[in-house]
């Protein structure tokens, strides 16, 4: 089945740092998304992508489709302590709507 | 617009009950997916609904089921509860617009369901 690999696991910064973290998956998606979830809650879109080389930004937040179609980044700039939260890749690929998951990224931004 | 809501959202049940789930979608969505997130798996897919019809499943047990009904609120059952079915349990909505090979999901807060 189709795997993701999600780096780094987690991440301890400093406010005010920029942030990188990327997906990588065996086979080719046609969509990859970028999720944040916070204790206690579901996790909240970030940002879509749907097209291989796009480039989409979001505030602080971008995140790129890769040409392969097989991998993704997601990059913070300027972190704040309210960016704190797991951050999940998934993808989905052919004419079924299920997502796959990464493992998450656990970000921790020190004041 | 309201999001997708999930109720309930902390359930503590006994192995061997059975439990069920209920997701509202966001408004004019028709497509429902069902998710298990714990700690040592991740988030793995279950399956999804549209037009009341299941459309995908993962490699889930026949104990979990589900059904879609026609407003597309949907509801998951889970029988015969195992230790190992305590899990965050989510649900997500989307548009699932036809033509369209691939669709954005937005995900509800969840049910926290603990099994003794």
């Amino acid at each position: 089945g189709q795997q993701l690999n999600q780096s780094p696991q987690s991440m301890f910064i400093q406010e005010g740092e920029d942030v990188s973290m990327n997906c990588t998956s065996s086979s080719i998606f046609n969509t990859w998304l970028w999720y944040k979830q916070e204790p206690g809650e579901g996790p909240v879109l970030l940002i879509a992508l749907y097209k291989a080389g796009e480039l989409t930004s979001n505030g602080r937040l971008t995140a790129q489709f890769g040409i392969t179609r097989k991998d993704s980044f997601l990059n913070i700039s300027a972190s704040i302590p309210s960016d704190v939260g797991i951050y999940f890749c998934a993808g989905s690929g052919g004419s079924n709507y299920k997502l796959t998951f990464g493992k998450g990224t656990l970000l921790t931004v020190n004041p | 617009k309201a999001g997708v809501t999930q109720t309930p959202r902390y359930l503590i049940k006994t192995r061997g009950q059975q439990v069920t789930l209920s997701c509202s979608p966001i408004s004019g969505h028709r497509s429902v997916s069902w998710y298990q997130q714990t700690p040592g798996q991740g988030l793995q897919f279950l399956f999804e609904y549209f037009s009341e019809t299941q459309r995908n499943k993962g490699n889930f047990p026949g104990r979990f089921s589900g059904r879609q009904f026609s407003n597309s609120r949907s509801e998951m059952n889970v029988s015969t509860l195992e230790l190992g079915d305590s899990a965050l349990y989510l649900c997500a909505s989307s548009l699932r617009q036809r033509g369209s090979p691939t669709d954005t999901q937005y995900f509800g807060p969840g049910t926290r369901l603990t099994v003794l």
